[in-house]
């Protein structure tokens, strides 16, 4: 089973909302992260959760804030968000990222089609 | 230069035939190397891993792994309509260079098989 679930699918929201994003995966994994991509563009990684230890790509903006309630589950809070930010947001899961084992893989969830009008 | 360089596309093949894809990385400690198919719309999907030298087959998919020439290539056989997407080569590199389990993409490459 390498099932990551997100949730919405889709969301449209103005520049003044604040929404959140979930991500959930049972496979005991213990690092997920976050994505974003841009239409024909490769994934651009923004935050490593790996035992509870939050990891952040510096070029992401603080109106992204990730949080990670337990060890199964990611959410990625969006406040005052800009139209550029549009873009599908994915979710990963992997098992150790500390170990970095070589056979160790990122699972992508089917993501969330962000639209910010 | 870019980490990860693939060429874009499309790739045009018939189907039936061989797609042949390749991917070219600047790390030299790098130490797994994926390939995900990302259909237009939808999240990518690891289709093959690969960490030794040499060939690894899976059904119609060989990932060919060349540490010294610091290249990994995919390649798909008897190729079908439904493997029309976009595959990302992905390398994870050296535990020197980066600490929290980053990957690093290629631009990805377009395949069309055509009928």
């Amino acid at each position: 089973d390498t099932e990551v679930t997100q949730t919405p699918k889709h969301l449209v929201m103005g520049m003044t909302n604040k929404k959140s994003l979930k991500c959930e995966q049972h496979m005991g994994h213990r690092a997920m992260y976050w994505y974003k991509q841009k239409a024909k563009k490769p994934p651009e990684l923004m935050f490593v959760y790996s035992y509870e230890k939050l990891s952040i790509n510096e070029s992401v903006p603080s109106r992204f804030s990730p949080e990670c309630p337990n060890s199964s589950l990611l959410n990625l809070h969006l406040h005052a968000l800009q139209p550029e930010d549009s873009a599908l947001y994915l979710c990963a899961s992997s098992q150790d990222s500390l170990r970095q084992g070589v056979r160790e893989t990122q699972y992508f969830g089917p993501g969330t089609r962000l639209l910010v009008l | 230069q870019k980490e990860v360089e693939q060429n874009s596309g499309p790739l045009s093949v018939p189907e039936g035939a061989i797609a042949s894809l390749n991917c070219t990385y600047s790390d030299r400690g790098s130490q797994s190397f994926f390939w995900y198919r990302q259909y237009s719309g939808k999240s990518p999907e690891l289709i093959m891993f690969i960490y030794s030298n040499g060939d690894k087959e899976d059904g119609r998919f060989t990932a060919q792994l060349n540490k010294a020439s610091q290249y990994v290539s995919l390649l798909i056989r008897d190729s079908q309509p439904s493997d029309s997407a976009t595959y990302l080569c992905a390398v994870r590199p050296s535990p020197r260079t980066d600490s929290w389990g980053k990957l690093q993409f290629g631009a990805g490459t377009q395949v069309v098989v055509t009928p």
